[in-house]
């Protein structure tokens, strides 16, 4: 529960381009996997979740795809804005949310 | 807006000061949750309650961590004797509806000088 891996840790596109960012987790009683944007002085925000009766959701230019047997979850953000630009953070949870490291987008215009 | 709400936004403090945070949740959802999060990390489990008992401490609560949800409603979280090391957003956290969802609060900044 406690072992959840981000990467990359910072990453940069062009406006439009596609960012994908990965995380792995080894507690394999995880059941639910959310994904939190957060801004410069802000508490994390949730933006996409998946549980993990399922593979893949999508919610307009988000998506994120789970792969239980491999425990790796990603996220995919589709012609991405200068708005973008945050940290994301995975988290995996059972009893309790364990985060990762968090990844650094910027979206350049 | 995620409904919660954290007080103070940022704290300035000394060492071996006593600071005191709170956290009010909009809809008394019966579970909160204290996060700390330093620079470059994600938010770290310290706590949570349910309704007014405190059901489970992270190891990175020292005994100089108190934590407190008297009327099931709003929750404190009290450092005595503050250290540099300390210094870190302290999130709050609750679900919504039925959902085990975790929604944040922004945050309070404390500064350990």
């Amino acid at each position: 529960g406690e072992n959840v891996e981000q990467h990359p840790s910072t990453l940069s596109v062009q406006e439009g381009d596609s960012a994908v960012i990965k995380c792995t987790y080894s507690d394999s009683a995880s059941n639910y996997f959310p994904w939190y944007k957060q801004e410069l002085g802000k508490g994390p925000q949730l933006i996409i979740d998946i549980r993990s009766n399922v593979g893949e959701k999508k919610d307009q230019r988000i998506a994120v795809t789970l792969n239980k047997t491999a425990k790796h979850f990603s996220l995919h953000i589709t012609e991405t804005q200068p708005e973008d630009s945050a940290v994301y953070f995975c988290a995996e949870a059972g009893n309790q949310f364990y985060f990762g490291t968090g990844t650094s987008l910027t979206v350049i215009p | 807006d995620t409904g919660v709400s954290q007080n103070p936004r940022h704290k300035i403090t000394k060492r071996g000061q006593n600071v005191t945070f709170r956290c009010d949740p909009i809809s008394e959802h019966n579970r909160l949750y204290w996060y700390r999060q330093t620079l470059g990390q994600g938010p770290e489990f310290l706590t949570y309650f349910q309704n007014e008992a405190q059901l489970e401490k992270s190891r990175l609560l020292s005994d100089r961590f108190s934590a407190e949800r008297p009327k099931g409603s709003f929750s404190t979280l009290e450092i005595q004797r503050t250290e540099q090391g300390d210094s870190a957003m302290y999130l709050c956290a609750t679900p919504r509806g039925s959902t085990d969802t975790q929604y944040f609060g922004p945050g309070t900044r404390l500064t350990v000088l």
